[in-house]
């Protein structure tokens, strides 16, 4: 089992181009979620799969960002026209459903927006 | 609204010292959620350290222990004898929904205990 798996782990863009973020999940987990973290805000929770489907994404910026999850064995998270203050560590987490919250976490992607 | 709130670090004890990282928390929106200590050992990905999921319960492992007390809204850390290998940053979580719902993260707290 090689845990949860990002890439890549550090990212660097300049103001306004695209960032992708993969993540690979705990084969068998049914649940994928996406963490930004800052030391100003901590761990903010953005949005979370089940089963590939959309649950929840009330932590996601209304623009700018975007994630899907086209199979179970990975997930994309997107930022558009990136923005310094979009620098932070993005950490991929995958759960197994019945096991009461348990998330498994990545090492996160390091994005630095020049 | 659902919130997190921990002891602000650093936290800096001597080793073989007791320990005691306090946690509480809000929740509106669920009445007893499970609750949670994670760890980030330096170098290491975020883990999970224990967990409660039953009001009144009491959790441990690796020498650490928490009680999920529904009265007082906590679940403070706790560990009578520190080593140097506890350095690391402490987060305590909550969560709120089923059984793969979100998690709700503290601020966390850096433990840095000195030989």
């Amino acid at each position: 089992n090689a845990g949860v798996i990002q890439t890549p782990r550090h990212k660097v863009t300049g103001k306004g181009q695209e960032a992708t973020l993969w993540c690979e999940p705990i084969s068998g987990h049914s649940a994928v979620f996406w963490y930004r973290q800052t030391i100003v805000q901590g761990l903010e929770f953005l949005t979370y799969f089940r089963n590939q489907a959309p649950i929840d994404d009330s932590g996601m910026p209304k623009e700018r960002f975007s994630a899907q999850m086209p199979n179970q064995s990975h997930s994309t998270l997107k930022i558009q026209s990136t923005q310094p203050q979009d620098s932070a560590v993005y950490l991929c987490a995958s759960s197994l459903e019945g096991v009461g919250n348990t998330l498994y976490f990545g090492a996160g992607t390091r994005l630095s927006v020049l | 609204g659902d919130s997190v709130t921990q002891t602000e670090g650093p936290v800096t004890v001597s080793e073989s010292e007791s320990l005691i990282i306090n946690c509480t928390y809000s929740a509106t929106s669920i009445a007893y959620p499970n609750l949670f200590w994670y760890v980030r050992y330096p170098g290491e990905g975020l883990q999970l350290l224990l967990k409660v999921i039953t009001a009144g319960q009491k959790g441990s492992s690796r020498g650490f222990e928490a009680t999920y007390n529904k009265e007082t809204t906590s679940f403070h850390l706790q560990k009578a004898s520190v080593q140097e290998s506890d350095s690391a940053v402490y987060y305590c979580a909550l969560g709120l929904t089923g059984n793969t719902g979100k998690l709700i993260f503290g601020l966390g707290t850096t433990l840095q205990v000195q030989p």
